[in-house]
């Protein structure tokens, strides 16, 4: 089962702020919500992660609601090169477990 | 740093052949992951090597291996090619291993073909 649920599409116009939704109601608590995001043709990019606090750096922010049980990553000024599919993927960094990619948020930013 | 860097970024094989893809990760970096990706079934995970032992499997036929050396650059081989392996296969490196941290770097992938 899918540990997270993203809308499959989502447009933004360019200079705004693109905010993307991430639920993950099962999450537990050793648990991290990490993004990627993969532009046409290109391998995937390590965005930002966070484990309950927001968390900020130069490409995004990461919003994490206090029951942890869903997330929003920002990017505050879109770009035409910010069109791209971004994944929400919940994963503990304890055992041995992988990155499992979900189908994402096909993001368009329209100029 | 260089990035990951994927050889060959394109291949095209008949059904039946063989093929091996190699992945060359960052300095440094000793675990190494591979990832088909199809349009139907989208990012999948094939395996995980760090420090030369597989570290993690997917759910994928005993046609598809691999193997990761002493450098820390890593081969995969697909036997028996099918019609439906056809994909594009991403390499990710990281500095530990997938069970310990999410950040990865991919390369560019490499695109195969069978027909």
């Amino acid at each position: 089962d899918a540990k997270t649920t993203q809308p499959p599409s989502m447009d933004c116009a360019e200079g705004r702020a693109a905010n993307l939704p991430c639920n993950h109601s099962t999450i537990s608590g050793n648990e991290y919500v990490y993004w990627y995001r993969q532009i046409h043709s290109q391998g995937p990019q390590y965005i930002i992660h966070g484990l309950k606090n927001n968390e900020t750096n130069e490409m995004a922010s990461l919003i994490i609601t206090e029951d942890r049980k869903s997330s929003t990553l920002i990017l505050p000024h879109a770009t035409l090169r910010d069109t791209a599919v971004y994944y929400c993927i919940v994963k503990s960094n304890f055992g041995n477990e992988k990155l499992t990619f979900g189908t994402g948020t096909r993001l368009t930013i329209i100029p | 740093k260089a990035g990951v860097t994927q050889t060959p970024r394109y291949l095209i094989k008949t059904r039946g052949q063989q093929v091996t893809l190699s992945c060359s990760p960052i300095s440094g970096h000793r675990s190494v992951s591979w990832y088909q990706q199809t349009p139907g079934q989208g990012l999948q995970f094939l395996f995980e090597y760090f420090s030369e032992t597989q570290r993690n499997k997917g759910n994928f036929p005993g046609r598809f291996s691999g193997r990761q050396f002493s450098n820390s650059r890593s081969e995969m081989n697909v036997s028996t090619l099918e019609l439906g392996d056809s994909a594009l296969y991403l390499c990710a490196s990281s500095l530990l291993a997938s069970g310990a941290a999410g950040e990865q770097f991919f390369g560019p992938g490499t695109r195969l073909t069978v027909l």
